[in-house]
């Protein structure tokens, strides 16, 4: 079954900088089954990016997926005060199993 | 607009049993794929089952294989996860998505809670 990795654990930043979390597979993912989701305290976590780099509905264009092989992607251009949360990178491809990264905690600075 | 509201959770024994259900609102209950996915205090997503629009297709996390059972009732437009042998590590807010694309959930509900505790 594939395992994802993310890095960094935790991450500082302020608001304006611009951000890459990384997502890497232990087997290279097909079919670009790869999503992100983001969840803040207390909620239910919110489905950011599907398909490697397609935004879900509603998703602000700051917000951008990419990668390929083992090696993924989320970018965010110019962090908001809201998007401070848990990120968590999911494989959703049915030959290697479906998994969550560990996540990853961005902070403000 | 989509609403998903969990029940049933609650605080058990081990080895006890547990039915959460979901109530599905605000869309096309019948065209969507719908999954459970919990989360362990203070830790990450994990996948627990799914049943596909047509119940046709079901899959299980293997931690709850054989003894957990996902079913979906188009008569009440609910997902129903029924627990059985409960185990402390088990223990999770169980949450109720709805499935774009397989396994690709786009909303949520809140989530119920899931203590397994002597």
């Amino acid at each position: 079954e594939i395992v994802l990795t993310q890095s960094p654990g935790t991450l500082s930043l302020s608001p304006g900088e611009r951000v890459t979390l990384s997502c890497r597979a232990s087997q290279s993912v097909s079919g670009s089954y790869l999503a992100w989701y983001q969840q803040k305290p207390g909620q239910a976590p919110r489905l950011l990016i599907f398909g490697v780099s397609n935004r879900a509905t509603g998703i602000p264009d700051r917000f951008s997926g990419s990668g390929s092989g083992t090696d993924f992607t989320l970018t965010i251009s110019r962090l908001e005060p809201e998007d401070f949360a848990v990120y968590y990178c999911h494989h959703y491809g049915r030959s290697l199993g479906y998994t969550f990264g560990q996540g990853t905690n961005l902070e403000i600075k | 607009e989509v609403q998903l509201v969990e029940s049933g959770g609650g605080l058990v024994k081990p080895g006890e049993s547990l039915r959460l259900s979901c109530a599905a609102s605000g869309f096309m209950f019948s065209r969507f794929g719908m999954s459970w996915v919990r989360q362990a205090p203070g830790k990450g997503l994990e996948w627990v089952s799914s049943v596909s629009s047509n119940s046709e297709n079901i899959e299980y996390a293997d931690s709850v294989k054989g003894r957990f059972t996902i079913s979906r009732d188009s008569a009440t437009n609910s997902v129903l996860l029924q627990m059985d042998n409960l185990r402390a590590e088990d223990t999770a807010v169980y949450y109720c998505a709805r499935d774009w694309q397989w396994l690709v959930h786009d909303s949520w509900g809140q989530g119920t809670l899931v203590t397994v505790s002597s």
